[in-house]
Parts: structure tokens; sequence; C-alpha cells
């Protein structure tokens, strides 16, 4: 069975912090990853994905196999990232299920 | 305008009511999606469908059934079977696997 597990329900940092939102699957095939965000009073949109490898918004994310993580990171956060974020799961193949972690609520402070 | 439309926003419902949540796309997707949204749960799956006529289970289907009849439509129906059916409905759309998932703007359902 897939499972995404995000260890942190809250996360505050100070604006201009790092931040590090944690992160954690278990599945044994080759899983593709992503982050998906949801702004105060919006839709759920993607971030980012392992896959493409790129940053979105100063985030980064590294899929680490051994460690089966997938951690998202921006060095200075600003107050307009706060926001949900949900870490996903798709199984790969031709199975098109899509697990998401419980999410971190990241805040921003001035 | 393009995107994935859920009716109604907010619904209300005495218990031991069938209700269906309507979600309609124009993207030309191929697989569809239903999550629920709880407070502390995440996004937990409901059921998926990766084609016509062909849906799928998700971790949390019971009292829940679906169909996907036409391409572009997926409505979800709560049985009176669920046994907390309150709560938020979102649902998604993809072309497939490892493509941008799109959502819409959920539906919120209170039964009392």
């Amino acid at each position: 069975a897939q499972r995404v597990t995000q260890p942190e329900k809250l996360l505050s940092v100070f604006k201009g912090a790092p931040v590090e939102l944690k992160c954690n699957y278990s599945y044994s095939g080759s899983p593709e990853l992503f982050w998906y965000v949801q702004y105060s009073r919006q839709r759920l949109q993607l971030l980012l994905r392992h896959i493409s490898r790129e940053s979105i918004k100063g985030f980064t994310a590294d899929l680490n196999k051994g460690e089966t993580s997938f951690h998202l990171k921006k060095p200075f956060a600003q107050e307009e990232d706060s926001a949900m974020y949900y870490c996903a799961l798709y199984s790969g193949g031709s199975n098109y299920k899509l697990t998401f972690g419980k999410g971190t609520l990241l805040t921003v402070n001035p | 305008d393009g995107g994935i439309t859920q009716s109604p926003k907010y619904l209300f419902r005495k218990e031991g009511q069938n209700v269906t949540l309507s979600c309609e796309q124009n993207l030309n997707h191929d697989a569809m999606y239903w999550y629920r949204q709880d407070p502390g749960q995440g996004l937990r799956l409901i059921y998926y469908s990766q084609i016509v006529n062909d849906f799928q289970k998700g971790d949390i289907a019971e009292g829940y059934s679906v169909s996907r009849e036409k391409k572009e439509s997926f409505p979800l129906t709560v049985t009176s079977a669920q046994k907390n059916p309150t709560a938020f409905y979102l649902c998604a759309s993809t072309r497939g696997p490892g493509n941008t998932i799109y959502f819409g703007e959920g539906s919120w359902l209170t039964v009392v």
C-alpha cells in the first residue's frame, strides 16, 4: 500500500528564515512525488513535481529514495508562502491512484 | 472558461437521505477523482476513474458510489450508509499519471 507521511501539522517561521516541510513515503515501486499548495480561499494547485527538478517560487524538493523522502525547502521564507502544503504520491505505471499526506500548515511571521 | 466545476457549493441534507455531488470538467481529461478533506486528515481518496465506464475504490469508498458514463462527468453519491458524511468534498481531474491534477472549488456537505 502506498502511504505519504507529513509529520508536522503546523510549522511557523519568521520571514527570511529557511523553511523545510518534511514528507516521507512508503511504496515498493518507483513513485512519482508532488507538492501541492493551497493558499487561503484558493484551490489546491501544483507547486512542483520531482521529475521536472525545477524550482517554483524559490521552493525545491529532492527525491531521496534511500530515505524515502521528498522534503520541500526554501532558503528564505516570505509572508506570501503562508499556506497549506500537501505532499502527494503517484504509484506510477498504469495506476492512476494519487495519495496525499495530511498536510502541513506553514505560517511565515513578519 | 476551462476547468472543473463542482456543484452545489453548499448542501444540507437530513440524515438517512442519499445526496449526489456533481463534478464536470471541460479539460478533456481521462482521469477524475473524488477526495474528502477533513481537518487534520488531509485529502483522503474516495473513488477514482481512469477512463469512461471504469472506476476504482480509493481508501475510504464505503458509503459512497460513483458513475462515469461520460468523460466530462464524475458524480459522487453519498449514501445513507456513510457514517460521517458531513465534510468538504473535492473533485479533481488529470490527463494521466504524472500529469498535473486540477481541482474544483469543492462542495460542503452538512448532514443534520
